[in-house]
C-alpha cells in the first residue's frame, strides 16, 4: 500500500517561475513531513521539513504547505533555477513508528533557462 | 567531512552468489538505515537499526540481514542474490526523531 504518493512523475517549468511539487498521504498519523531533493548518482540530500502543528514553513526560495484536512502537502519553489533541477521525493514520519520514514516516489522536475 | 560513506559504489552478482554493502558514519548519529530505490518506488526501508546493539525489520526486509557492527558502522548482506535485488541501495543516518536523515551516495547492484 502506497502510503505516500506524489502523482506527477515531471515537472518542467521555466527559469524565474514557481515550481509547485505536490504530495498526498493516507494515514492521519503521520506528524512530521520533509522533502528531500536527488541529483543523479548522489544520494537524497534534506531540503525542508514541517511538523503537523504547522501549516507552512520557509526557507529561502523554498516553502512547503501543509494541509492536514486534506493529507496533503506541497513545496513551493520561488524563483525556480537551472541548478533546482532534480527529483524531489516527499517523506512522512509518525510517532508510532518514527524510524520508519515513508516515500513518495518522487517527482522529476526541470527548469529551462 | 565525509558523512555516510558506503562502500562498493558498484556490484554485479550472479544469482545465488552473496554479498555486504557497507556503510560507515562518521556523524555520532545513534540510528543507521538501509533503504532501496526502485522505478516509480520511491525509497523502501529495508531494516534500521535505532541505537547500537539493536536492529529491526522495515517495509521490505526479505531477502536481507543486517549488523550493527558498533556506533559507525551498519552493513547489509544478501545471502543468496536474486535477480529481484537489483537495485540501488542506500544507506543512511538519523541523530533522532524527528530529525532529517544523511543518506550516503548510493550503491547499485546489479543481479543477473
Amino acid at each position: 500500500d502506497q502510503q505516500v504518493k506524489q502523482n506527477s512523475p515531471s515537472l518542467s517549468v521555466q527559469e524565474g517561475r514557481i515550481s509547485i511539487l505536490n504530495c498526498d498521504y493516507t494515514n492521519s498519523m503521520f506528524d512530521y513531513f520533509l522533502w528531500y531533493k536527488k541529483y543523479p548518482a548522489e544520494g537524497p540530500t534534506f531540503l525542508i521539513s514541517i511538523s503537523s502543528i504547522k501549516d507552512k514553513n520557509e526557507d529561502g526560495r523554498f516553502t512547503v504547505f501543509l494541509n492536514k484536512s486534506a493529507k496533503h502537502l506541497s513545496l513551493h519553489i520561488v524563483p525556480s533555477q537551472p541548478g533546482d533541477s532534480a527529483v524531489y521525493f516527499c517523506a512522512v514520519l509518525g510517532a508510532a513508528n518514527n524510524n520508519d520514514m515513508r516515500f513518495g516516489a518522487g517527482t522529476r522536475l526541470t527548469v529551462k533557462p | 567531512n565525509a558523512g555516510v560513506t558506503q562502500t562498493p559504489k558498484f556490484q554485479v552478482l550472479k544469482t545465488g552468489q552473496s554479498m555486504t554493502l557497507q556503510c560507515a558514519q562518521d556523524m555520532n548519529h545513534n540510528s543507521m538505515y538501509w533503504y532501496r530505490q526502485d522505478p516509480g518506488m520511491g525509497l523502501r526501508l529495508i531494516y534500521y537499526s535505532a541505537s547500537e546493539g539493536t536492529t529491526d525489520k522495515g517495509e521490505v526486509p526479505n531477502g536481507y540481514n543486517v549488523s550493527r557492527l558498533n556506533k559507525r558502522e551498519f552493513s547489509l548482506r544478501l545471502e543468496s542474490a536474486a535477480p529481484s535485488q537489483t537495485s540501488v541501495y542506500f544507506c543512511a543516518s538519523r541523530a533522532g526523531y524527528p530529525g532529517e536523515l544523511f543518506f550516503g551516495e548510493g550503491s547499485r547492484l546489479t543481479v543477473l
